[in-house]
């Protein structure tokens, strides 16, 4: 089967750290991708992880674990902007095919 | 640069009409996606093509179609458009290899069927 499943909504404090879990059954998996995208615009590409570990890139961070079949989204010093959805997408390496989850919609408050 | 773009940006049309989005991309992507987006859905894949024309059919292809003339345009013609149809269609292009396969997308195009 397929499916991805992350939590509908969080919130959180400008400055502060949020962590957006995303669960994953993927046939065929090939790695793990969080878009973002903010009201009203395309989801823009953020990270992608295919190993097992975590994957920095500046205020953003992946982990993933095949194992558990579970990645997270780290944000770090979240700043007003941030408030946006988060998608976890699940690829298929055999259709090159991506499976979204519903998305998180984050909202960073003052 | 390179880009993908989408059109018309709005579109309102009546049940029963024929309508077709149009997405274009410069990137010279072989991979090519038509999705939907809906409140409590998120992203559901529509068609998709690998290649000039080849198509194939996603989890919600009924209703719709696409043809692939050639690499830059995947015209998405929704045959009989359907008040269910109204949603927001964003078009998706990547460039086709297996590992790190990103998809880069349009800027969406918000349908009304009334």
């Amino acid at each position: 089967g397929q499916n991805i499943d992350q939590p509908t909504e969080m919130t959180a404090t400008e400055g502060a750290i949020v962590q957006i879990n995303c669960t994953y059954q993927t046939s065929g998996f090939n790695g793990l991708f969080w878009y973002q995208q903010h009201a009203g615009e395309a989801p823009t590409f953020l990270s992608y992880n295919v190993l097992d570990g975590l994957e920095e890139k500046g205020r953003f961070s992946s982990f993933l674990s095949r194992s558990k079949g579970y990645s997270y989204l780290l944000l770090k010093e979240l700043q007003m902007k941030d408030s946006a959805s988060y998608l976890c997408a699940g690829s298929n390496g055999n259709t090159g095919k991506l499976i979204f989850g519903q998305g998180t919609t984050l909202q960073v408050k003052p | 640069d390179a880009e993908i773009t989408q059109s018309p940006r709005h579109k309102i049309t009546e049940t029963g009409r024929q309508v077709t989005l149009a997405c274009h991309q410069t990137w010279n992507h072989n991979n090519m996606f038509w999705y939907r987006q809906d409140l409590g859905h998120g992203l559901r894949l529509i068609h998709y093509s690998y290649g000039v024309q080849d198509t194939n059919k996603g989890e919600v292809s009924d209703g719709y179609s696409v043809s692939r003339s050639n690499t830059e345009d995947l015209p998405l013609t929704l045959e009989s458009a359907a008040s269910s149809q109204t949603s927001v269609y964003f078009c998706a292009s990547s460039e086709g290899t297996i590992a790190k396969n990103i998809q880069y997308f349009g800027a969406g195009t918000r349908l009304s069927v009334l």
